[in-house]
């Protein structure tokens, strides 16, 4: 049971590349979530899924795009980088629209976008 | 505007000794506050999680408490072991996101070290 895994763990775009980052989980998550964490601000969310073919927008979705075909991955895309996106990107997944559900966090993902 | 609020920012303990982290926030409406801990490049892990009506909750060496009234909660560490370096989130979770689930509100974090 490897819980919610991220791919790549790293990764260096130059302005205007494109990358998809990866997110599986094995645990039989309705929800899903992706977050990006800065320096001296709180973790904030970017895109969620509640439920596989559906997506919405989170907090600061502007330049992210995300797409769940599959119940247990969600991938998070970024179009056209900017230095803007370097940041640490966290996946998580939770049970369901329960009050105490927990969500359950991937190793994350540090973009770097030079 | 929800918000966390985490003091202090950082704090630096001996081993064995305890310590108490703060949390104060505004998020309405109200469902559960957790805190996690954040290894230093790993995702938060939850440590406990309190609903209105909980005002203390353990796990180990951890314990939190929450005032809903004066929308406090603080995290108090026992006996600090050097694997407790790391740092403390809280995090507030309101009740709806559109379509389902629920957003959470996450404070800074309190970076603790625990040195020998």
């Amino acid at each position: 049971n490897a819980g919610v895994t991220q791919t790549p763990k790293f990764r260096v775009l130059k302005t205007g590349q494109s990358m998809t980052l990866l997110c599986a989980q094995d645990m039989n998550h309705e929800y899903m979530y992706w977050y990006r964490q800065d320096p001296g601000m709180g973790l904030r969310l970017i895109h969620y899924s509640v439920g596989e073919g559906t997506t919405a927008k989170g907090e600061v979705p502007d330049g992210y795009n995300v797409s769940r075909l599959k119940k247990q991955n969600f991938l998070l895309g970024l179009e056209s980088a900017a230095p803007s996106q370097t940041s640490v990107y966290f996946c998580a997944s939770s049970y369901g629209q329960v009050g105490g559900e927990t969500q359950y966090f991937g190793p994350g993902t540090r973009l770097l976008v030079l | 505007k929800n918000q966390v609020e985490q003091s202090p920012q950082s704090l630096i303990i001996l081993e064995g000794k305890n310590c108490t982290l703060q949390c104060n926030y505004t998020v309405s409406p109200f469902s559960n506050l957790r805190w996690y801990k954040q290894d230093t490049g790993r995702g938060p892990v939850s440590l406990t999680i309190m609903t209105f009506s909980e005002n203390t909750k353990s796990n180990g060496r951890y314990t939190a408490t929450l005032d809903a009234d004066t929308k406090q909660s603080s995290l108090h560490i026992t006996a600090s072991q050097l694997s407790d370096s790391a740092s403390y989130i809280c995090v507030v979770s309101d009740r709806g996101l559109t379509g389902g689930g629920n957003k959470l509100t996450f404070g800074t974090g309190t970076q603790l070290k625990v040195e020998l």
